[in-house]
């Protein structure tokens, strides 16, 4: 059972370059999220997805961007890395909800990726 | 404005004793869901529970135990007879129905230590 895979684990990247995270999840999950964790500020979303093509921002979207082309797979873009975006990334996804108090919105973490930007 | 407060940002007990770890938080909606989660020092997030805002039974499981009180605003989680494998950091996380497809604003953690 793979779950939510990240793509890559760790990573430095310099200043000013560029890289994309990827996260893919096989349990045909309509909603897929990405959330940063930072020291003492617990997880924070960045942006989400609620299924195959739309995307939407989140509370911390500024410096990033999205994809999500293929419902299993969604996409977390760095297009100029700062020092700031050094952080702990963190892909999710859920069953879409049904409403109600049955709603299954249960968010399956991947094992995150850690990322430097000197 | 933070919505969910997790004011113990550390707490350290020696193994066997009871711990409660508090959550309170803030929302306008009647339907929203609650949920905890630990994180063990390897990092990965691990579910442990999702209760919705209308069922406020309380919960056991194992020597996991929850209780939901909407009056006060509050999902506190005990771990009772604490031991070294309960260390980790401890989340506690709303989603509201109406808000980012779901999301989960989290608290900001509180780091469980359990020494022998």
């Amino acid at each position: 059972n793979a779950g939510v895979t990240q793509t890559p684990k760790f990573r430095v990247l310099k200043t000013g370059q560029s890289m994309t995270l990827l996260c893919a999840q096989d349990m045909n999950h309509e909603y897929m999220y990405w959330y940063r964790q930072d020291p003492g500020m617990g997880l924070r979303l960045i942006h989400y997805s609620v299924g195959e093509g739309t995307t939407a921002k989140g509370e911390v979207p500024d410096g990033y961007n999205v994809s999500r082309l293929k419902k299993q797979n969604f996409l977390l873009g760095l297009e100029s890395a700062a020092p700031s975006q050094t952080s702990v990334y963190f892909c999710a996804s859920s069953p879409l909800a049904s409403g109600g108090i049955k709603a299954k919105n249960i968010q399956y973490f991947g094992a995150g990726t850690r990322l430097s930007v000197l | 404005a933070q919505k969910v407060t997790q004011a113990q940002t550390e707490i350290s007990v020696v193994e066997k004793e009871d711990v409660t770890l508090d959550c309170v938080y803030e929302t306008r909606d009647t339907t929203y869901y609650l949920f905890w989660y630990k994180q063990p020092p390897s990092g990965e997030l691990v579910f442990l529970i999702r209760r919705n805002s209308f069922d406020e039974q309380n919960e056991i499981s194992g020597r996991y135990s929850w209780n939901f009180q909407k009056s006060t605003s509050s999902f506190n989680f005990t771990i009772t007879a604490s031991q070294v494998v309960d260390s980790a950091v401890y989340f506690c996380a709303l989603s509201e129905v109406a808000n980012s497809g779901y999301a989960l604003n989290f608290g900001k953690g509180t780091s469980l230590l359990v020494t022998p």
